[in-house]
């Protein structure tokens, strides 16, 4: 069992670059999770998905979009990449309801 | 949003020590997890908590939804407890974790 596997690693990107992150898990769960990583500030969620066809912002939406096409992936683009949005980038899902979440292991992400 | 707040930010213990990490929340909530992150930055699944008590080995919790606290006892401390320990919380019908910045252990040999 996989659980939940992100790609890349990690990346290096020029600022202006477009950049996707890949998310998928094979639990079957329904909610799914962006969040980034920043020293000193803990996780903050990005963007979030209930269930497949549906997506909603968290507390740093701005420059990255989610789409949610199946229930499986749930990819994070950033359109024009700049410098602040270097962090480490996490996904994660959960059941549904009330359901512990699991996470990926991360992709570190560098916009230089 | 609910706000969660973890005590104390940074820990350094000898190996044996036990040790409380605390989590406090803004607001009632009916999902709550501690995880640990490895010094490899992986996120490792403790406990679901939103109530009682839990133990697994050496670790337990507590919550007390109650008065919107929870607590991770680590006992007889290990190096490889080392790490950042953070609390996340959720409410309503769907489960969206907020976390807090988390406790960083340092364990020493």
């Amino acid at each position: 069992i996989a659980g939940i596997t992100q790609a890349p690693t990690s990346q290096i990107l020029a600022a202006g670059r477009r950049m996707t992150l890949r998310c998928t898990q094979d639990m079957r769960h329904n909610a799914m999770y962006w969040y980034r990583q920043d020293l000193g500030l803990g996780l903050r969620l990005i963007h979030y998905s209930n269930t497949a066809g549906t997506t909603g912002k968290g507390e740093v939406p701005d420059g990255y979009s989610v789409s949610r096409a199946n229930t499986d992936d749930f990819p994070l683009t950033l359109a024009s990449a700049v410098p602040s949005q270097t962090s480490v980038y996490f996904c994660a899902s959960s059941l549904t309801g009330n359901t512990e979440a699991f996470f990926g292991q991360g992709t570190r992400l560098t916009v230089v | 949003g609910i706000q969660v707040e973890q005590s104390p930010p940074d820990l350094i213990l000898q190996e044996g020590a036990n040790s409380t990490l605390r989590c406090n929340f803004s607001d009632s909530v009916n999902n709550l997890q501690w995880f640990h992150q490895n010094p490899w930055g992986q996120l490792i699944n403790l406990f679901y908590i939103p109530s009682g008590t839990k133990q697994n080995g050496r670790l337990s919790a507590t919550t007390v939804a109650t008065e919107r606290y929870s607590l991770l006892y680590i006992s007889s401390s290990q190096t490889t407890d080392s790490g950042v320990y953070f609390c996340a919380v959720g409410r309503g019908g769907s489960y969206i974790p907020t976390f807090g910045r988390g406790t960083s252990l340092i364990v020493h040999p």
